[in-house]
């Protein structure tokens, strides 16, 4: 099967590191989103791209994060600097206006 | 804007029928889902609705009433490994957004 591939799985850094997640989308998908879950606030949209180019970004906090698509098969999401609160697990996610969107296994992101 | 509600937890015994509702308000609609999340692990797509009436897959059915911005998902013959968190979302009718509600934590017990 078809699987949206994410790294890393986790990670643990120190407030102030920048973080990089990377995101692999299902061959043939042109949509691909980004996705911060927490336990206080659920599911959040962060950013996503249409056909590599970004469509929205406004759930996103511009002045430490930035969402990329350098090509069809990358997607990266990319916190600098860290801090604490970033703490959650980011969801990739990619799909197409006929296929429902398919979640990566997510990285576990933990700012000490 | 988009407002989804549903319950937060929800309990029931194997073997049993659980009926999860869904109410929504939106500015644009075109297609209702609903995932299943185990603890730990990533949302995976159950059903999707995007006309009225009820979808059928196995255990699992969802249904769909755009004039009462409701959807429900029905669970039958619940086993232990559907204890996880439902989700249900909604599209943007002019974009691809999922717009999620906050999760129906489901327990089934023996």
């Amino acid at each position: 099967d078809a699987r949206v591939t994410q790294t890393p799985r986790h990670k643990v850094t120190e407030m102030g590191q920048e973080v990089t997640m990377r995101c692999q989308p299902i061959l043939g998908h042109n949509t691909v989103f980004w996705y911060r879950q927490t336990m206080m606030q659920g599911l959040e949209l962060l950013a996503y791209f249409r056909n590599r180019a970004p469509l929205d970004d406004s759930g996103m906090p511009k002045d430490r994060f930035s969402a990329e698509m350098p090509d069809a098969t990358l997607a990266t999401l990319k916190i600098q600097p860290s801090e604490p609160r970033d703490s959650a697990v980011y969801f990739c996610a990619s799909g197409s206006l006929d296929q429902p969107q398919h979640f990566g296994d997510g990285t576990r992101l933990s700012i000490l | 804007g988009q407002n989804i509600d549903q319950p937060t937890e929800m309990t029931a015994t194997e073997g049993a029928i659980v009926q999860i509702n869904c109410t929504y308000q939106t500015s644009g609609f075109n297609g209702l889902f609903w995932y299943q999340q185990h603890a730990g692990e990533a949302p995976t797509f159950l059903s999707y609705n995007v006309l009225d009436g009820l979808e059928e897959k196995g255990r699992f059915s969802s249904f769909l009433s755009r004039s009462k911005g409701y959807s429900y998902l029905l669970l039958k013959e619940l086993q232990m490994k559907d204890s996880a968190s439902y989700l249900c979302a909604v599209r943007d009718h002019s974009t691809d957004k999922l717009i999620f509600g906050t999760g129906t934590r489901l327990q089934v017990f023996p």
